[in-house]
């Protein structure tokens, strides 16, 4: 199964700063035919369902702020909160859909410092 | 509107069996590939089980592969989870997950992002 590797396990930010969460795969998620990268971001707050933010790796869901962006290729790649907003905090998970199994990432927990 | 409402859970005893189900409504069920994807307590996300939107296809995680069956009913717009052999370790919350249908052939289907969880139901395996 591909690997995927978060960093960090947990980030702190002040409201309106940045936050950067990076996810490494095992192997390359980019689907040569189509040059598309096979990894998704997902938002979960506590008490509800994980919530599709990003797809293709940079693809924003409709209706998600563009606060949210998405970038990398291959085997390394970043979700990027541009201004945190106390409604920000969750967990962010990455995750791969190259494969049949698919794999999420450990997990990041973002927090208001 | 999209709806994923997940049941069947409870407290069952090791070794036991639990059948969960998910009843789906507001889209076209049949063209979805749906998944099941499980928390343990404390833990993050685990990628369980997959079906392909026709069924022809199944898909597993390797600590559940033998032990847990993943069904659908098209006509019904239900998918199913069928869970024998249950170890404190599958101790979770089980979400059903709707999927954009990746490419498929016959020997093999792809599923691509999850768009849209259930709230889950909740499994306990203890003595």
């Amino acid at each position: 199964d591909i690997v995927m590797t978060q960093s960090p396990d947990s980030l702190a930010v002040s409201l309106g700063e940045r936050a950067t969460i990076n996810c490494k795969s095992s192997q390359s998620v980019l689907y040569s035919s189509n040059n598309k990268n096979y990894l998704a971001w997902y938002q979960h707050k506590l008490g509800q369902p994980p919530k599709l933010l990003i797809y293709w790796a940079s693809t924003r869901e409709s209706g998600v702020p563009d606060r949210f962006s998405g970038s990398g290729s291959g085997t390394d790649f970043t979700l990027t909160i541009s201004s945190l907003q106390a409604e920000d905090v969750a967990v962010y998970y990455c995750q791969q859909y190259y494969s049949t199994a698919c794999t999420f990432g450990q997990g990041t927990k973002l927090e208001i410092k | 509107q999209v709806q994923l409402v997940e049941s069947g859970g409870g407290v069952v005893q090791p070794g036991g069996s639990l059948r969960l189900s998910c009843a789906a409504s507001g889209f076209t069920f049949s063209s979805f590939v749906m998944h099941w994807v499980r928390q343990a307590p404390g833990k993050g996300l685990q990628w369980v089980a997959f079906i392909a939107s026709d069924g022809s296809h199944k898909y597993y995680a390797d600590s559940v592969k033998g032990r847990f069956t993943i069904s659908r009913d098209n006509s019904k717009n239900t998918l199913d989870l069928q869970m024998n052999g249950l170890s404190a370790e599958d101790t979770a919350m089980y979400h059903c997950v709707r999927a954009l249908k990746g490419s498929c052939s016959s020997t093999i289907c792809f599923s691509y992002y999850f768009d849209f969880w259930g709230q889950g139901t909740l499994v306990t395996v203890s003595s």
